[in-house]
């Protein structure tokens, strides 16, 4: 079965730092591009950052570039998300999603069950 | 402000068919193919149409895609109260830098 864990969310000072980890399993990990996509509480989907399968490309969204890092490990599986310089507005439900491409078309499939990050003093 | 535009609600009797827009520019919708997803509440998204009008396994025919220039369109027919959820479009954009981006979201209530 293709799974996808996250770990690392709780609750940070606006400032601080956090690591975020999506642990893959049930499919050959170092073939596919992966993604982090947050949601805020009651808000819609908002696209994070995508690294590619050998971590050649990285892309991020305007909103963290500079603060976050994403990174992956494919000896081990798994993504990895670093946010620093957290701010209130970081608050969401941190997704890892796989990202499968046939041709030109991408899709996300599957998403791990979420990992909440909250920023608050 | 989300890049793609969806209505934030649809609503519809069970049995009755239902259709969600997302619209777009030729940076995304336009030059890419639409995914569509699923999010029941309290769960993570999942994949309910990718590549403009394909359905992975397992989900029925009563969902379809289409898409045609800037917009896309998601299809329920049949609705059930289980249909009862949040759905996205999404795609990848390039206008500046590449991203990926989705809509605004629809909550579809089954009356």
């Amino acid at each position: 079965e293709v799974q996808l864990v996250e770990s690392g969310g709780g609750l940070v000072q606006p400032g601080g730092s956090l690591r975020l980890s999506c642990a893959a399993s049930g499919f050959t990990f170092s073939s596919y591009s992966m993604n982090w996509v947050r949601q805020a509480p009651g808000k819609g989907l908002e696209w994070v950052s995508y690294i590619s399968s050998s971590s050649s490309t990285i892309y991020y969204a305007d909103s963290v570039k500079g603060r976050f890092t994403i990174s992956r490990d494919n000896a081990k599986n798994s993504l990895y998300l670093q946010m620093n310089s957290l701010r209130d507005e970081d608050t969401a439900v941190y997704y890892c999603a796989r990202e499968v491409v046939v041709a030109a078309a991408r899709w996300f499939d599957p998403w791990g069950q979420g990992t909440l990050v909250t920023v608050s003093s | 402000q989300s890049v793609l535009t969806q209505p934030p609600s649809v609503s519809a009797a069970p049995g009755q068919k239902v259709t969600i827009s997302c619209s777009g520019s030729s940076s995304n919708i336009g030059n890419n193919y639409v995914s569509w997803y699923q999010q029941l509440p309290g769960t993570a998204p999942k994949l309910l149409i990718y590549d403009n009008n394909k359905r992975p396994s397992g989900i029925p025919d009563r969902f379809s895609g289409s898409k045609s220039g800037t917009s896309a369109t998601l299809g329920i027919t049949g609705l059930q109260t289980g249909d009862e959820a949040d759905y996205y479009c999404g795609t990848w954009d390039s206008s500046l830098s590449a991203r990926g981006v989705f809509g605004g979201g629809t909550k579809l209530t089954v009356l």
